[in-house]
């Protein structure tokens, strides 16, 4: 079945540092991604509708230059958290829409981001 | 997107069935009501989904009341791995760029 796959699962990096995620889907072509932040005992909130070949959408409150995002192909979507600080800690999570129409979503595992 | 209420924790013994309630009394016509689980630090999983009638995988089933507003997912013999936090979501069909509306979800406890 339709895989999503993403990567790093776990970062750890000092203040200041900009991290990458990346989330691919790989059996199937993804013309939008879906980016999600969980904090500890909390539900996903969605940050960001990631677009292929065009600017993503970004819900309110969320920063766009804080959280560049990427949708260069049909398979990939990265998430660039600039300049992180220890705030920016929490459960990354991408998902991505099966082409056909009432197929469920298919989540990432998740990335774990500590920032020191 | 149609809001979904569920308790927000729950017990089961093992080897028991598990019935999770929701509730969306003001699901529109053209919103399904899908079920996924997420274990404590990883990705949420699907389970399940359905618009109208009563539906079941080999992971569970979905039974929707005639009037549309509640739904029961069943995990007919739960096991200690299905312990995790179930979301009840009602989104729109028919497009397949929608976006899920996480609520606070029920935590499910399976007790040996």
């Amino acid at each position: 079945g339709a895989v999503v796959s993403q990567h790093p699962s776990w970062v750890i990096c000092k203040s200041g540092t900009s991290v990458k995620i990346e989330c691919r889907s790989l059996d199937f072509q993804a013309t939008t991604m879906f980016w999600y932040r969980q904090f500890p005992k909390q539900s996903l909130m969605l940050m960001a509708t990631s677009n292929e070949g065009s600017k993503a959408t970004y819900e309110q409150g969320v920063e766009k230059d804080k959280f560049l995002i990427n949708h260069a192909s049909l398979t990939l979507s990265t998430l660039t958290v600039t300049s992180a600080h220890p705030e920016d800690s929490s459960f990354y999570i991408c998902s991505a829409p099966v082409v056909l129409a009432n197929q469920p979503q298919h989540f990432g595992d998740g990335t774990r981001l500590s920032i020191l | 997107d149609a809001k979904t209420t569920q308790p927000p924790s729950m017990d089961c013994a093992e080897g028991r069935a598990a019935n999770l309630p929701c509730n969306h009394s003001t699901i529109s016509g053209n919103e399904y009501v899908y079920w996924y689980r997420q274990i404590h630090s990883q990705g949420p999983q699907y389970i399940i989904h359905g618009l109208k009638n009563n539906e079941t995988n080999e992971m569970a089933s979905l039974i929707i009341t005639e009037d549309r507003k509640s739904s029961t997912l069943i995990l007919p013999h739960a096991t200690l791995r299905d312990t995790a936090v179930y979301y009840c979501i009602a989104t729109r069909g028919g497009n397949s760029n929608y976006q899920l509306i996480w609520g606070a979800g029920t935590k499910l406890i399976i007790k040996p």
